[in-house]
């Protein structure tokens, strides 16, 4: 079965832009959840969507949001974006069954998108 | 809070050696604990969860509430584990945490 796929895989944008990254899970994966990954922090967790509403969420600023669609694909977007935000942005989707599913599932993981903030 | 440390950014073991790799966690409820894997030009997989009590690879984690730790252990090093490990802990309904990582450096 196809992977995660993301797009686009680069991206450089100035300061002050906004930027949109997409992610399709793989099928039949209903959440979806979103990482930074730079050099100093290492993988830090966004948030996480299932069935169209977010359900979790990390320690970041406003600017990053994000949705998800009724066939799963998930967007994030950065505004307002400073320097600090070049990273590699992961996507990684997962079964998650329901709401009530207390149970971690394995999380596949998409290449990745590169984001370059100059 | 959820916390993950891997207290060491890279670790050089000669081909054969045993192979220890330290993750240690804050978590006050029962944790989830996963440890993941990314090889050159690959994407992030997981290598095993301490649920499944699986060897993959060879590889084994227990997890040690007492001391707060998921260490990976392998008895043998081969190439091929040149690697970035990362350990990652979960409350439960997908929020995961993942430590810094670790880069396994094997040597030939």
């Amino acid at each position: 079965k196809a992977g995660v796929t993301q797009t686009p895989r680069y991206l450089i944008k100035t300061r002050g832009q906004q930027v949109t990254l997409s992610c399709s899970p793989i099928s039949g994966h209903r959440s979806v959840s979103w990482y930074q990954q730079t050099p100093g922090q290492g993988l830090q967790f966004l948030f996480e969507y299932f069935s169209e509403t977010q359900r979790n969420k990390g320690n970041f600023p406003g600017r990053f949001s994000g949705r998800q669609f009724s066939n799963s694909r998930s967007e994030m977007n950065v505004s307002t974006l400073e320097l600090g935000d070049s990273a590699l942005y992961l996507c990684a989707s997962s079964l998650r069954r329901g709401l009530s599913d207390v149970i971690t599932d394995t999380q596949y993981f998409g290449p990745g998108t590169r984001l370059t903030v100059l | 809070a959820q916390r993950v440390t891997q207290p060491e950014k890279l670790l050089s073991v000669f081909k054969g050696a045993p192979v220890e790799l330290k993750c240690n966690y804050s978590y006050s409820g029962s944790p989830e604990l996963f440890w993941y894997v990314q090889y050159s030009r690959q994407r992030l997989q997981l290598l095993l969860r301490h649920i499944s009590r699986e060897s993959i690879k060879g590889f084994t984690a227990d997890l040690n509430k007492g001391e707060t730790s998921f260490h990976l252990k392998k008895p043998f090093a081969q190439e091929e584990d040149s690697a970035m490990y990362y350990c990652a802990l979960s409350g439960g309904y997908q929020k995961v945490t993942f430590g810094t990582g670790t880069k396994l450096q094997v040597i030939p």
